[in-house]
């Protein structure tokens, strides 16, 4: 079966800080990836998104960039954190080549201070 | 501009009773059709899916509901139970790009004992 792991778990980080959240897939080949960042209380945003080893979409232009350098393992970064970086940050996979079951990580907490 | 959107923002139902969250699209590409179910902190869970080749489909107490010609799609929870107190996201994706879904923007459903 299937898992997706996130972590950290929580990330307590001062503004202009760097940083890397890391998204790794067990039990499958070439799944496309997704990053979402849920702020509190609201939606989900799409923020990047991965059909393949180096190939990175972006959705929203920010403060944030994403990376893929292996098949199962997607990486969310930035150079200097903003307070509006703060939210919950969720991985998500799919089967590539259709319309498919997209399932999600148990996310990260990230807090700018 | 949002691709589904989704209504009511909150519900409060009492516990045996019917929750119904009502969402709409535009996208006529769109071909599959899924509900989250998302706990403080942790990462949206799939709950229910459907395809539009259906107008309805069950799963125990959830059920959702399809009508093609007016591009809507409803998630049903039958007897409702306070463990069932989440918030629910429907979302929308195509056989285009990448499956990105589209989420609605969430229902904060209270399920009073």
């Amino acid at each position: 079966s299937q898992t997706i792991h996130q972590w950290p778990a929580t990330l307590v980080q001062p503004v202009g800080s760097p940083l890397s959240l890391e998204c790794t897939v067990e039990g499958t080949s070439n799944p496309n990836l997704y990053w979402y960042r849920q702020a509190a209380g609201r939606g989900l945003q799409l923020l990047f998104y991965s059909v393949g080893i180096g190939q990175i979409s972006s959705e929203v232009p920010q403060n944030l960039s994403a990376s893929r350098p292996q098949d199962r393992q997607f990486i969310l970064s930035s150079k200097k954190l903003l307070l509006s970086d703060s939210g919950f940050y969720l991985c998500a996979w799919t089967l590539a080549g259709g319309t498919y079951e997209q399932y999600f990580g148990p996310g990260t907490r990230l807090t700018v201070t | 501009q949002q691709q589904v959107k989704q209504s009511p923002q909150s519900l409060i139902v009492q516990k045996g009773g019917i929750s119904i969250i009502n969402c709409a699209y535009e996208n006529t590409a769109f071909d599959y059709f899924p509900w989250y179910q998302q706990f403080p902190g942790k990462g949206p869970a799939l709950l229910i899916a459907i395809r539009p080749d259906v107008s309805e489909k069950k799963e125990g107490r959830f059920t959702i509901s399809f009508n093609k010609s007016a591009k809507q799609f409803s998630l049903h929870i039958m007897d409702s139970q306070p463990g069932d107190s989440a918030t629910y996201f429907c979302a929308a994706s195509s056989k285009t790009g990448a499956n990105n879904l589209f989420f609605g923007t969430g229902t904060r459903l209270t399920v009073i004992p």
